[in-house]
């Protein structure tokens, strides 16, 4: 069985950091790209990031470039976002996703990002 | 960036067909994949380019795409599928993953 299991979300400051993480199960995991998307509270799904199968291909949302990065350890089926020079904008639900081919076909529960003083 | 345009809200009555829209420039040369999210939950993939349905999606889910507007049908719709409904396509000049703003799917 297919399984995405985010964590590391929290309470964090504005211009603090967070490292979330990604850990999948029942599947090959270097075999696929993985996103990560977000949705602040009571708004819709924001694309974040795209890391591909080997890690030598990151994307991301013009909202995040430069503060966020992702990173993958295919030893561990885990994937990870870093977060810096957070904001009050960015307080949302994180979801990570599997990538078939350009559709995400497996999603996790998601990890609350909560930025605030 | 490449837009999405979705109507915020559809209602339906049961029984009936939904029909939600995505709107974008020449959208029918992509490949448009669409999600149902319950209140609560993850969101789920239903149809995936344009059309075709991941094991488990019940047939009364279909999608067509062509010109400047995608669609998702809900035929015989049910209670069950009230919850909010996206369309993502993939910006091959940006390697972006794009969503629509999400159309909020009330059953009457």
């Amino acid at each position: 069985e297919v399984q995405l299991l985010e964590s590391g979300g929290g309470l964090v400051q504005p211009g603090g950091s967070l490292r979330l993480s990604c850990a999948a199960s029942g599947f090959i995991f270097s075999d696929y790209n993985i996103n990560w998307v977000r949705q602040a509270p009571g708004k819709g799904l924001e694309w974040v990031s795209s890391i591909s199968n080997s890690g030598g291909a990151k994307y991301y949302a013009d909202s995040v470039k430069g503060r966020f990065t992702v990173s993958r350890d295919n030893s561990k089926n885990t994937v990870y976002l870093h977060l810096n020079s957070l904001r009050r904008e960015d307080t949302a639900l994180y979801f990570c996703a599997r990538e078939r081919t350009t559709e995400m076909d497996y999603w996790g529960q998601g990890t609350l990002v909560t930025v605030s003083s | 960036s490449y837009v999405l345009t979705q109507p915020p809200s559809v209602s339906v009555a049961p029984g009936k067909t939904a029909t939600i829209t995505c709107g974008g420039n020449n959208i029918g040369s992509k490949g448009v994949h669409w999600y149902q999210q319950r209140p609560g939950q993850a969101p789920v993939l239903v149809i995936y380019y344009d059309r075709d349905r991941p094991s488990g999606i019940p047939e009364r889910f279909s999608g067509a795409n062509s010109g400047d507007t995608a669609t998702l049908n809900i035929s015989r719709v049910e209670v069950e599928d009230e919850a909010d409904y996206y369309c993502q396509v993939w910006d091959k000049t940006t390697d972006h993953r794009e969503f629509g703003g999400g159309t909020k799917l009330t059953v009457l």
